[in-house]
């Protein structure tokens, strides 16, 4: 079974806010990623980690890789409609990726 | 560079009947894996390929899954005498075998398989 928990499960986002979400493990990882989903499709990579207190940034996007290697967080600043979709964290130590369920953001109406 | 592409998108078969898909790496990748995910869950691993040599199957793979990468170019995923939980994303993902970035992995689009 999955052994991250992402949070929140899902949120309403509206243009232009900044949107935090955030994933926590019972085990250790030595590398985090952060993957968007849109329906029916693969999820896209957006952010590898690779360092405990690392953060790192793509556009937008800026993500952590927590001091205790046991969390990550995401933020996306100024939110645009295409930032809908699922986020998905994963850890890994080797090649096994373990995913948590996601956090859907939707467009607030 | 083309990305991970997999056939077929979507499969609807009837409970009892076998099934193939196919997927195709990002070029000179030679670590190749196959997820299954199903509705409002992250993907789970299944297997894992370095150039043809299948390393890890999960305890999810039954013996009716079988995974072949012959040649270490492409890959495909059987499963025999279908059964309607088997109805799920099988996502297949590549990556390099780089000491700095072996663990960013590429997915493709997926096969959708329905079991009736």
């Amino acid at each position: 079974g999955q052994q991250l928990n992402q949070s929140p499960q899902s949120m309403f986002i509206q243009e232009g806010e900044d949107v935090s979400m955030n994933c926590t493990s019972s085990s250790i990882f030595n590398t985090w990623l952060w993957y968007k989903q849109d329906p029916g499709e693969g999820p896209v990579l957006l952010i590898a980690l690779y360092k405990a207190g690392e953060l790192t940034s793509n556009g937008r996007l800026t993500a952590q890789f927590g001091i205790t290697r046991k969390d990550s967080f995401l933020n996306i600043s100024a939110s645009i409609p295409s930032d809908v979709g699922i986020y998905f964290c994963a850890g890994t130590n080797d090649y096994k990726l373990s995913f948590g369920a996601g956090t859907t953001v939707t467009v607030r109406a | 560079d083309t990305g991970v592409s997999q056939n077929p998108r979507h499969k609807i078969t009837k409970r009892g009947q076998n099934v193939t898909f196919r997927c195709d790496p990002i070029s000179e990748h030679n670590r190749l894996y196959w997820y299954r995910q199903t509705l409002g869950q992250g993907p789970e691993f299944l297997t894992y390929f370095q150039n043809e040599a299948q390393l890890e199957k999960s305890r999810l793979l039954s013996d009716r899954f079988s995974a072949e990468r012959p040649k270490g170019s492409f890959s495909t995923l059987e499963i025999q005498r279908t059964e309607q939980g088997d109805s799920a994303m099988y996502l297949c993902a590549s990556s390099r075998l780089d000491w700095s970035l072996n663990n960013e992995q590429f997915f493709g689009p997926g096969t959708r398989l329905t079991v009736l």
